[in-house]
Formats: structure tokens, C-alpha cells, sequence
């Protein structure tokens, strides 16, 4: 079982619509979480974190966390086209010597279609 | 503007050359990161240091990679001797501490082994 989970996609989604992108992790001590948007050909760019249960707003981005069922998802309102890119979820993961190391998931592809 | 910086942006070498790749961090982070990005593996960890010293680096083939930070401001990822699997994007990235708050990408170095 891969450590962090996400569906490859694509994922397409009207112009105007919401945009849902999901993420699994299997390390119940998990404890920060994060959202990257990656542009074809470019770097990943951190767009969110959260660490607590429920729901963290920035704009037209909402990330929400369930501990217990180990799921965090990403809510993109009022998608634009500018927002079709490759959405990666990584999760901070302990590790034995004491420090997190973050680990990264596939990543899902967004396309938003005018 | 504080941002990660790389170079070469782009490498194309022939197999069984060695290929040195550098990061400058972002002024203050004292947490740096070699990625590998690519289709199939998706975004890889192949080292991590925290005030220079190296946490992590299982992700990386021993016998042919090696990284290190001769100072604060320089990570250094170099492969010798280089081969054709090693193609791939190289991304250095930086954070404070353990990257609670998420880690600062360069634009990567874009490595051709032919």
C-alpha cells in the first residue's frame, strides 16, 4: 500500500464548476498536510496546508482533513481554466531518529474545460 | 523575492559522465531536499538535510549518487557515473524545521542521459 494515495485522473470539470481532488494516506500519525498545484513543465507550488480535523479556507481553495479516515481533500470553487495543472498531496510522516519527512502522492491532473 | 535557485536548468549528457547539480535554499531555511520527478515514480525523495547535516537519503542509489551541503547556502546532488534511468527532473527544495509549513521548490534541472 502506497503511503499517500490519490487518483492520476484526469479529472475535468466545467469552467464555473467545483473541482474535487482526493487524497488518502495510511500513516495514522500523520500529522501536517499539504496541497501543491504543479504546472506542466514547472516546479511545485504550495497552495495549502492544514493540520487540524475539518475544514481550512484560502479564496476559492478549501482543503478539509478526517483523521480518523485518513482523507484529506481539496475543493477548488469557481474552477477557471488557469487552474488545469497536476494537484499533488504530501503528507508529513514520522520517522524513526525523530524528525517528518514529507512524502508526496502521484499527484491528479486537472483539466478545467471552457 | 526569496526564492530556490538551481542549475544547470538543463543537462544533456552521455552515460558513464558525471553530472553535478546545485541548489542555493532560500536565506534562513535550514531544511533542504533532493527530489527526482518523473512519469512513472511521480516526485521521489532522494536526500534530506536539516542544518546541513543529512537525515534521509534511503531514496537514493547509494553507489552512484551522493549530496552534500558544504555550506549553508549550497546543496550539491551529483551522479557518477550517470546513467540513462537517471533521466529525469531534479528538484531541490527548502523548508524551515520539519516543513510544517511546507517546503519552497527551485525550477528544477531537467537531466538527459543518452
Amino acid at each position: 500500500q502506497k503511503e499517500v494515495e490519490q487518483n492520476s485522473g484526469p479529472l475535468s470539470v466545467p469552467e464555473g464548476a467545483i473541482a474535487s481532488l482526493n487524497c488518502t494516506y495510511s500513516d495514522r500519525g500523520s500529522q501536517s498536510f499539504f496541497w501543491y498545484r504543479q504546472y506542466s513543465g514547472k516546479s511545485p507550488e504550495l497552495i495549502m496546508f492544514i493540520y487540524s480535523n475539518g475544514d481550512k479556507e484560502d479564496g476559492r481553495f478549501t482543503a478539509q482533513l478526517n483523521k480518523a479516515s485518513q482523507y484529506v481533500s481539496l475543493l477548488i470553487r469557481d474552477s477557471q481554466p488557469s487552474d488545469s495543472a497536476t494537484y499533488l498531496c504530501a503528507v508529513n510522516i514520522g520517522r524513526s531518529g525523530g524528525y517528518q519527512k514529507v512524502t508526496f502522492g502521484i499527484g491528479t491532473k486537472l483539466q478545467v474545460i471552457p | 523575492d526569496a526564492r530556490v535557485t538551481q542549475t544547470p536548468r538543463h543537462k544533456v549528457t552521455e552515460m558513464g559522465q558525471e553530472v553535478t547539480m546545485r541548489c542555493q535554499p532560500i536565506l534562513g531555511h535550514n531544511t533542504v531536499f533532493w527530489y527526482r520527478q518523473t512519469m512513472m515514480q511521480g516526485l521521489e525523495l532522494l536526500a534530506y538535510f536539516r542544518n546541513r547535516a543529512p537525515l534521509d537519503d534511503s531514496g537514493m542509489p547509494k553507489d552512484r549518487f551522493s549530496a552534500e551541503m558544504p555550506d549553508a547556502t549550497l546543496a550539491t546532488l551529483k551522479i557518477q557515473p550517470s546513467e540513462p534511468r537517471d533521466s529525469a527532473v531534479y528538484f531541490c527544495a527548502s523548508g524551515l524545521g520539519d516543513s510544517f509549513r511546507g517546503q519552497f521548490f527551485g525550477p528544477g534541472t531537467r537531466l538527459t542521459v543518452l
